[in-house]
């Protein structure tokens, strides 16, 4: 099975500020990524498909990038709605794996 | 609107059985293929299962394959996860998510808590 691992796991930061989670693959998945955003008691929301598009509706201070085996979503300018955990997911073969979430909390 | 409404019965005993259901309005129910994915209490998310739009393709992970079994009724708009032989480790929220062509997950049920335990 394919292992993603992400880090930080746990992130402190500020309102306004810029902040990046990284998203390692155990082997090359292209660009066969997605990130997702939880908030407690709620379901995960899709925010970057293919590894950089932007899903729709979802503001464009959130960001992808990265191939391969490495990938990275960046929010700038963070808002108080955005302090959540985050969660990479690839789908480049089954089993589909997540790596074990980046919670984002307010400093 | 879309929306997707997961049902079932909340509390099991260990080797009991339990289907859950995933009601879904506001898309053409039968275009899309349909995914199950469970939390476990502070965990991360785990795909559990997977059918295609026309019922022609399934896929369970190890974890549940041989116990549980995913189908769908595209005349009632309705997915469905027949679990049988229930484990604690199956505790969990159970989603189900509508997958689109790129096999992106883009909308998903609030989620139903199933506890399994004697």
């Amino acid at each position: 099975d394919i292992q993603l691992t992400q880090s930080p796991s746990f992130l402190s930061a500020s309102v306004g500020d810029r902040v990046t989670i990284t998203c390692r693959a155990s082997q090359d998945i292209s660009s066969y990524l997605a990130w997702y955003q939880q908030k407690p008691g709620r379901a995960p929301k899709l925010l970057i498909y293919a590894a950089s598009s932007l899903q729709t509706g979802v503001p464009s201070r959130f960001s992808g990038s990265g191939s391969g085996t490495e990938f990275t979503l960046s929010i700038t300018s963070l808002q108080p709605e955005d302090f959540a955990t985050y969660y990479c997911q690839h789908l480049k073969t089954y089993p589909y794996t997540c790596g074990q979430g980046t919670k984002l909390e307010i400093k | 609107e879309v929306q997707l409404v997961e049902s079932g019965r909340g509390l099991v005993q260990p080797g009991e059985s339990l289907r859950l259901s995933c009601a879904a309005s506001g898309f053409t129910f039968s275009d899309y293929g349909m995914n199950w994915v469970r939390q476990a209490p502070g965990k991360g998310l785990e795909w559990i299962s997977f059918i295609s739009s026309s019922n022609s393709i399934k896929w369970h992970a190890d974890s549940v394959k041989g116990r549980f079994t995913i189908s769908r009724d595209n005349a009632r708009n309705t997915l469905y996860l027949q679990m049988n032989s229930l484990r604690d480790e199956d505790t969990a929220v159970y989603y189900c998510a509508r997958e689109r062509r790129d096999g992106y997950n883009d909308f998903w049920g609030r989620g139903l808590r199933v506890t399994v335990s004697s």
